[in-house]
């Protein structure tokens, strides 16, 4: 079955950079698109950027642009998502989710990795 | 960027009470518009795609229906479980906007 395996929690300080690792199983890994979304502490869902794993493309949020860079590893099956330029506004949990069979839909989420950004 | 807006932004209701959730598109999205249920803690998980569309393993209490850029979520018969914050989502557009959800707790 499909399996969305996530990092463990950081914390850095404000100008640090921080990359979060997404690894896959359970399914043909350049079959699916993969999305990140992030959720400040008490706050709603904020899509992030999205990846295709077959060929590396990226699209990203015109307001992360600039700082955020997704990758992929095919030989590990691994999706990577690094912010740079941290501000206390980046505290939040950060989620990758595969995009489903047409690429419309969030169906198989990771556990989330939080992202604390303190001085 | 098209901008999602739900109503009400929480409610309070009963087990076995019927409970409809509005999603509102600025933009015509068809039917790319998705919901999600998120318990404290949790990921969000996938409940209905493509506007009216049950996600495997989703209970049949779910409902979504709608089209264009008026959507609805319907729950038929609340359950002790189902009570969580939900979210819709539209993916016709880049950026792909998620609304800022609907609190449902227990009256």
């Amino acid at each position: 079955q499909v399996q969305v395996v996530q990092s463990g929690a950081e914390v850095k300080k404000p100008g640090a950079s921080v990359k979060v690792s997404c690894k896959t199983s359970g399914y043909t890994f350049t079959s699916y698109f993969i999305h990140w979304v992030r959720q400040a502490p008490g706050q709603g869902l904020e899509w992030m950027g999205i990846i295709n794993p077959n060929g590396g493309g990226t699209t990203y949020a015109q307001r992360l642009q600039g700082r955020i860079t997704l990758t992929r590893y095919t030989s590990t099956r691994t999706i990577y998502m690094e912010l740079s330029s941290l501000t206390s506004d980046d505290t939040a949990v950060y989620y990758c989710a595969t995009a489903g069979t047409s690429g419309s839909y969030l169906d198989y989420w990771g556990q989330g990795t939080l992202v604390t950004v303190s001085s | 960027d098209i901008q999602m807006t739900q109503s009400p932004s929480s409610l309070s209701a009963s087990v076995g009470d019927g409970v409809t959730i509005t999603c509102r598109a600025s933009h015509n999205v068809n039917n790319y518009l998705n919901w999600y249920q998120q318990k404290p803690g949790k990921a969000p998980k996938l409940l209905i795609y493509g506007a009216s569309s049950i996600q495997d393993g989703v209970p049949s209490r779910f409902s979504g229906s709608g089209s264009g850029t008026d959507f609805t979520l319907t729950i038929s018969s609340l359950q002790p479980e189902d009570f969580a914050t939900f979210y819709c989502q539209q993916t016709y557009s880049m950026p792909f906007t998620f609304g800022p959800g609907t609190k449902v707790d227990i009256k």
